[in-house]
C-alpha cells in the first residue's frame, strides 16, 4: 500500500462550491505539506504542519484552507472555488529533522474548477 | 524571498545524447534535492546534495553542488526513453524554515 495517499485523484466541480482534498499518511512523519503544481510553475507551497497542533501558511495560502486532524491526516479544502484553482494538487509528508529531509508525496489530485 | 531558476524549462533530444539541467540562486541554501516525476505521479527523491562542491553519481545521472551553495546541476550521460519525465531541483534555505523551496522544472522528452 501507498505511503501517503490522497483522495480523490481527480473533481470536477464548478465555481462556488466547497471542495475537500483529503490526505492520509502511514509513515508517521510528523511534518505534512499541501502543494500546488500549474505548468511551468513547479510546486507552490499553500499550507504546513510541523505537528498536530501547528498549522503555517505557504506562499499561496489566499482561498484555501486546512485541517490536521491526526498526525496521519491533513486535510485542503477551497471554501468557494474558482477556475484560477484548477490544478494538480500534491500533499507530502518530511521527518523532523531540518535542512535536508525528504519528502515523501502523495499521487496528487487533479482538480478542474468550471 | 529565496527563488531557484531551472533551465532549459523544456529539453527533447534523441536517446543516447547527453544533457544538462541547471538549478540556480542568488542565495543560498543549506541543501538541494533533485526530484523526478512521472506523469500521474508525486515527485520522487533522486539525491540531496549537503556541501558546497559535492559531486554524487546515480548510475548514469550525476548531481553537483556549486560551491557556494548557490546553484546545482543535473547531468545524464547517454540519456534512455525511461529517463523521460519532469525534473525539480529543490532547496531547504539558510534560514531553516523546514520549508523546501521549488524551482519550476525542467520537462525532459528522450526519444527513441
Amino acid at each position: 500500500d501507498a505511503d501517503v495517499t490522497q483522495t480523490p485523484r481527480n473533481r470536477i466541480t464548478k465555481t462556488g462550491k466547497r471542495i475537500m482534498l483529503e490526505c492520509s499518511q502511514t509513515k508517521g512523519h510528523d511534518r505534512m505539506y499541501w502543494y500546488r503544481q500549474d505548468p511551468g510553475l513547479g510546486l507552490r507551497l499553500i499550507y504546513y504542519s510541523f505537528d498536530v497542533k501547528d498549522i503555517n501558511k505557504g506562499e499561496i495560502s489566499d482561498g484555501y484552507s486546512v485541517s490536521r486532524q491526526a498526525q496521519a491526516k491533513f486535510s485542503l479544502s477551497l471554501e468557494s472555488a474558482i477556475p484560477n484553482q484548477t490544478a494538480l494538487y500534491f500533499c507530502a509528508t518530511s521527518d523532523l529533522q531540518p535542512g535536508r529531509n525528504e519528502q515523501f508525496f502523495g499521487p496528487g489530485t487533479r482538480l478542474t474548477v468550471l | 524571498t529565496q527563488l531557484l531558476e531551472q533551465s532549459p524549462q523544456f529539453l527533447s533530444i534523441q536517446e543516447g545524447e547527453n544533457l544538462t539541467v541547471y538549478c540556480n540562486s542568488s542565495s543560498v541554501f543549506s541543501s538541494l534535492q533533485w526530484y523526478r516525476q512521472e506523469p500521474g505521479e508525486g515527485p520522487v527523491l533522486l539525491v540531496t546534495v549537503v556541501t558546497g562542491g559535492e559531486v554524487k553519481k546515480l548510475k548514469r545521472l550525476t548531481f553537483q553542488f556549486g560551491d557556494a551553495r548557490k546553484d546545482s546541476s543535473l547531468h545524464i550521460t547517454a540519456a534512455q526513453p525511461g529517463d523521460t519525465g519532469l525534473y525539480l531541483c529543490a532547496g531547504y534555505g539558510s534560514s531553516n524554515t523546514g520549508k523546501l523551496i521549488f524551482g519550476q522544472g525542467t520537462t525532459l522528452q528522450v526519444k527513441p
